[in-house]
């Protein structure tokens, strides 16, 4: 079955480091692919997709461009901030599913000044 | 716009007692979902629902648990009788259209079986 693959957290930063979240996928077809942002006390939230080969996802500052040679989508920032400690999950669906998207474990970033 | 509301936010209950979680998805949105997230076993999807019509509930993890959506602006996840390790968050997320289009989640419900 479909299934998702990210690194193990937690990932600690120094502010303005640049931050890779690794992601690989596996599924029959071509999914369409997420990455997810978690908050504390807080539900997820979308942080970009892609849905097709080469797509690049993008949203602020964050960026995953969907390699379909290597089923990968990670994740990538050139310069974290402390406000983008959270959780990250990585996320595919595939078409006939009703919209059931499958979820990966989460990976917890942490920005310290 | 609201989003995908979810009350209560905290429930502290006794073991034994019947919780029921509530789900308002956001107005249009014509799929739900009831995930469980620990610390343990991550985000876990319990139940969808398609046009308020159950499509896969094998996450769901025993009897005790039951998911109802009676139209498509309510949704309730009943456990009774609860246990202790049923403590967890538990989202509703609803979405709308095609695959490509994103979940959308509430805030949660912080649920503690004491």
């Amino acid at each position: 079955g479909d299934s998702v693959t990210q690194m193990e957290g937690p990932v600690t930063l120094s502010e303005e480091a640049c931050l890779t979240i690794n992601c690989t996928y596996t599924a029959t077809g071509y999914p369409s692919l997420f990455w997810y942002v978690q908050y504390p006390g807080e539900g997820l939230q979308l942080l970009l997709k892609a849905t097709k080969a080469d797509d690049k996802g993008s949203n602020k500052g964050f960026e995953a461009t969907y390699r379909k040679e290597t089923t990968s989508f990670h994740l990538e920032k050139g310069s974290v901030q402390v406000s983008d400690s959270a959780v990250y999950f990585c996320a595919l669906y595939y078409s006939g599913g009703y919209q059931k998207v499958t979820f990966g474990t989460g990976t917890k970033l942490q920005v310290i000044p | 716009d609201a989003g995908v509301i979810q009350s209560p936010r905290h429930e502290v209950t006794e073991m034994g007692q019947e919780v029921t979680l509530r789900c308002k998805p956001i107005s249009g949105h014509n799929s739900l979902f009831w995930y469980r997230q620990t610390m343990m076993r991550g985000l876990e999807l319990l139940i969808y629902f398609n046009n308020n019509v159950p499509i896969d509930d094998s996450g769901m993890p025993e009897d005790r648990f039951s998911a109802k959506m009676p139209n498509a602006s309510f949704s309730t996840l009943k456990i009774q009788p609860s246990e202790p390790r049923d403590s967890a968050v538990y989202f509703c997320a609803s979405s709308f259209g095609g695959g490509n289009q994103p979940q959308h989640f509430g805030d949660g419900t912080r649920l503690s079986i004491l």
